[in-house]
């Protein structure tokens, strides 16, 4: 199948640090990432879309300057949480579509941040 | 924009039994996904069913749609312990693969 890793897993920031969290597909190439955000005991909201080379487009009523995204390769996209505060400590998740089968996303195994 | 609403939110049952939750949706969809989430951990892809679809079988899996009534149901037979998870719907509605999640469902299965 379709793996896709995140790193890191966990993260402990002070108010005001920024934070990168990667998100790499391990077998295929991901020509589109999705970057969601997940509350506790809540859905998955979309954040973005990454696509390989040219500049994520954002939903509604997320921060692009607060919440950047690079999707500098086929496997490989970064999401940037700069001067983070304890509002952004959520859940955050990745996907990423394969050029062979772009109906279904493969999710990484989240990254759960946490700012003091 | 959240487009699904899934019902139960929580289910409860003993192993052995079928757990059935239901999506519904608001606008006309290329396709739906059924997902699965252990607690804590990333999204594990269940099946996918096309608009043209009215159901699809996947191991102890069954889903339907009804595009009509926009909606679907997820029917797990003969419930084990490690299906405890949260299961979630996400509808396929735009031509660039967004996809909009439901509310989910726990479902917890006693031993």
């Amino acid at each position: 199948g379709a793996v896709v890793s995140q790193h890191p897993s966990r993260v402990i920031c002070k108010s005001g640090t920024s934070v990168k969290i990667e998100c790499r597909s391990l077998d295929f190439q991901a020509t589109t990432m999705f970057w969601y955000r997940q509350f506790p005991k809540q859905s998955l909201m979309l954040m973005a879309t990454s696509n390989e080379g040219s500049k994520a487009t954002y939903e509604q009523g997320v921060e692009k300057d607060k919440f950047l995204i690079n999707h500098a390769s086929l496997t490989l996209s970064t999401l940037t949480v700069t001067s983070a505060h304890p509002e952004d400590s959520s859940f955050y998740i990745c996907s990423g579509l394969a050029a062979r089968n772009r109906e279904t996303q493969y999710f990484g195994p989240g990254t759960r941040l946490l700012v003091l | 924009s959240q487009q699904g609403e899934e019902d139960p939110q929580a289910l409860s049952i003993q192993e052995g039994e079928n757990a059935t939750m239901n999506c519904s949706y608001k606008t006309s969809i290329n396709n739906l996904q059924w997902y699965r989430q252990n607690s804590g951990r990333g999204l594990v892809h269940l099946i996918l069913i096309r608009s043209n679809e009215r159901e699809k079988h996947s191991g102890r899996l069954r889903v339907t749609l009804d595009t009509s009534k926009k909606s679907s149901s997820l029917l797990i037979t003969a419930s084990r312990a490690a299906d405890t998870a949260s299961y979630f719907c996400a509808t396929d509605a735009s031509h660039d693969y967004k996809l909009s999640f439901g509310a989910g469902t726990t479902v917890t299965v006693r031993a």
